[in-house]
């Protein structure tokens, strides 16, 4: 089954405490990406890669540090996590630009005490 | 700015025609989508127009561009109760950055 897989589904940790979300696509997608979405807010782009080793600052970088060493996988990493960063989190992937549609993960919801 | 409005809610009666509006700012923009999401779930690719066209319809979806204007509509014909969502507009932009609007609630009154 073609999917976006996202790891852990929900995370509660502290302040300060690194930590990494797996995203993992099956569907051999070129452009992957992570958005994060707040009430009020709607969704918006940390960081998005067109293919291995490219990776770009979407709208909202800060505190996020991403990685394209294969093509299936992005992780995002939160090397010193802290309160706003508590939001849900998307993966999405998808074949290339334009007109093919991006999949979503079913999300990861993050708490920082 | 980079930035794309939509109007938070929307209510419609069932039956009737939704109309969900989207304004954004980039005339250089690609491709601009319409996405679904339901409570607890991720994003649904609904439809989507590619920047130089002004109209496309699927099934009981209607998206209309008016390119001068930067603004996107989306029509729901025929609205039931399961299109009861947050719809959100999205532009990709030449550098395949993609930005999203906050989303419109649309209610279904019975």
């Amino acid at each position: 089954e073609a999917q976006v897989t996202q790891n852990p589904r929900y995370l509660i940790t502290v302040t300060g405490k690194k930590l990494t979300v797996t995203c993992s696509q099956n569907m051999n997608h070129e452009y992957m990406s992570w958005y994060r979405q707040d009430p009020g807010l709607g969704l918006r782009q940390i960081y998005y890669s067109m293919n291995v080793e490219v990776t770009d600052k979407g709208d909202v970088p800060e505190g996020y540090k991403v990685s394209r060493k294969e093509k299936r996988n992005f992780p995002l990493i939160l090397e010193s996590p802290s309160p706003n960063q508590t939001s849900l989190y998307f993966c999405a992937s998808s074949l290339g630009g334009g007109s093919q549609p991006q999949h979503f993960g079913d999300g990861t919801r993050l708490s920082i005490l | 700015g980079e930035d794309v409005e939509q109007s938070l809610f929307l209510s419609v009666r069932e039956g009737d025609s939704s109309v969900i509006n989207c304004t954004y700012t980039d005339s250089s923009s690609t491709y601009l989508y319409w996405y679904k999401q339901e409570p607890g779930a991720g994003l649904q690719l609904l439809t989507y127009i590619f920047s130089n066209m002004d109209m496309k319809q699927d099934q009981r979806l209607t998206v209309l561009l008016n390119k001068k204007d930067k603004h996107l509509s989306l029509r729901i014909a025929d609205t039931q109760t399961g299109d009861s969502a947050i719809y959100f507009c999205a532009e990709r932009k030449r550098d395949d950055k993609i930005i999203f609007g906050k989303g419109t609630r649309l209610h279904i009154l019975p």
